[in-house]
């Protein structure tokens, strides 16, 4: 049980357009979604936190106006690049966490990951 | 959340146990102990956890020192797929909406044949 799922794996854009990447948890509700971008040979950087049916919060330095996020339901948050340019370009990583009257032996789920490149 | 410390890279012979350290000396009561790893282009995922009594499952063991400032992350027989980015986190377990987990850089652990 607790499987995240992330998609798409993988995608190419072009500069100026918009891609989405969808996270859902397969078995499980989660009330709180994360989302991390991760860039070459660094560690994982938290850009923001959604709860579900409300507004998420971000980290500083985290364009909210850039990366749409929207968490319209318990197994589903989305993230939207708007506008991506270059330096868009990372490796994005959602976290899902379990309702709290659920009994896990962890909170945190993490998806596979999506590369994006923005050409 | 309290500031861990890890080696940036060990080597282990395969078959062998890896102990991997973590220092987190300014650890709070109240603040737990997690280990996630994440192989190459892939998520991360969840090792295991612990707040102060050792714990094992079937992936790996936890020591926890008994003044809570340090742990090891014990791998009985690493095999070449343990090969990953270890990532040693201390956090308070319940947080409401505002639980999240910070990732230092971790330890590259390699296994060699």
């Amino acid at each position: 049980g607790a499987v995240v799922s992330q998609h798409p794996s993988r995608v190419i854009c072009k500069s100026g357009t918009s891609v989405k990447i969808e996270c859902r948890s397969l078995d499980f509700q989660a009330t709180t979604m994360f989302w991390y971008r991760q860039f070459p040979k660094q560690s994982l950087m938290l850009m923001a936190t959604s709860n579900e049916g409300s507004k998420a919060t971000y980290e500083q330095g985290v364009e909210k106006d850039k990366f749409l996020i929207n968490h319209a339901s318990l197994t589903l948050s989305t993230l939207t690049v708007t506008s991506a340019h270059p330096e868009d370009s990372s490796f994005y990583i959602c976290s899902a966490r379990v309702a709290r009257f659920e009994t896990k032996n962890t909170e945190a789920f993490f998806g596979q990951g999506t590369r994006l490149t923005v050409v | 959340d309290a500031k861990t410390t890890q080696p940036p890279s060990m080597d282990c012979a395969e078959g062998r146990a890896a102990n991997l350290p973590c220092n987190h000396s300014t650890i709070s009561g109240n603040e737990y102990v997690y280990w996630y790893r994440q192989i190459h282009s892939q998520g991360p995922q969840y090792i295991i956890h612990g707040l102060k009594n050792n714990e094992t499952n079937e992936m790996a063991s936890l020591i926890i020192t008994e003044d809570r400032k340090s742990s090891t992350l014990i791998l009985p027989h690493a095999t070449l797929r343990d090969t990953a980015v270890y990532y040693c986190i201390v956090r308070v377990r319940s947080g409401g909406s505002n639980y999240k987990l910070t990732f230092g850089k971790g330890t590259l652990l390699t296994v060699n044949p």
